[in-house]
């Protein structure tokens, strides 16, 4: 399978605990978008990379959450210190290489649920 | 806010029959793309169509767009079980950034 491939698939964890969540992108896109999405609701974008560089964070990204793409190919999502308002879908997705920065291909996310 | 407005939030139709939803910004439509997303699962891409389109053609898909009232709408004719999903509008802005719309929920109903 040469799709975005996120893990895990679903998270429960209590308040107060940290977890991270890892996303392998397409492995020739240099792009990889990090966006957390509520029911009803579109994606809201949390941070991008390009490459191994973080070019852009959300202002409503607390100093709790951090990513990282250590080598520009996988990255990984961390939320420290977790909230019940943290409880979301947590989507990955890449895009450039041979194709165009345009279109973007997202992973089946991770379901985080804080009790 | 830069967000996208979709319209209708929820749609439930018939097998067999056209599903028409509406997009709008209140910003300028640079490129603007269709996402599907079914439950619980990512977004799929499904069309983009640029600012100096009009109407653009994917299979059952048709997407057209208004610059002028920068509003976009997805229409999918004969519809299937199986496009049952949320539907998304995304307008890309020059830093390859989508700003998304709420999403429009498809129930077609066998």
């Amino acid at each position: 399978d040469t799709g975005v491939s996120q893990d895990p698939r679903h998270k429960i964890t209590k308040r107060g605990q940290n977890v991270t969540f890892r996303c392998d992108p397409i492995s020739e896109h240099n792009r990889l978008y990090w966006y957390r999405q509520t029911l009803g609701q579109g994606p809201e974008f949390l941070t991008y990379f390009q490459n191994e560089a973080q070019l852009e964070k959300s202002r409503l990204l607390s100093d709790r959450f951090s990513a990282e793409r250590p080598k520009g190919s996988f990255s990984t999502l961390e939320i420290q210190r977790t909230e019940q308002g943290d409880s979301a879908m947590y989507l990955c997705a890449s895009s450039g290489g041979t194709a165009t920065n345009e279109k973007l291909f997202f992973g089946s996310g991770t379901q985080l649920s804080v009790l | 806010s830069q967000q996208g407005e979709e319209d209708p939030q929820a749609l439930s139709i018939q097998e067999g029959e056209n599903a028409t939803m509406n997009c709008s910004y209140k910003t300028s439509i640079n490129n603007l793309q269709w996402y599907r997303q079914n439950s619980g699962r990512g977004l799929v891409h499904l069309i983009l169509i640029r600012s100096n389109e009009r109407e653009k053609h994917s299979g059952r898909l048709r997407v057209t767009l208004d610059t002028s009232k920068k509003s976009s709408s997805l229409l999918i004719t004969a519809s299937r079980a199986a496009d049952t999903a949320s539907y998304f509008c995304a307008n890309m802005d020059s830093n390859y950034q989508l700003i998304w719309g709420a999403g429009t929920k498809l129930i077609i109903k066998p």
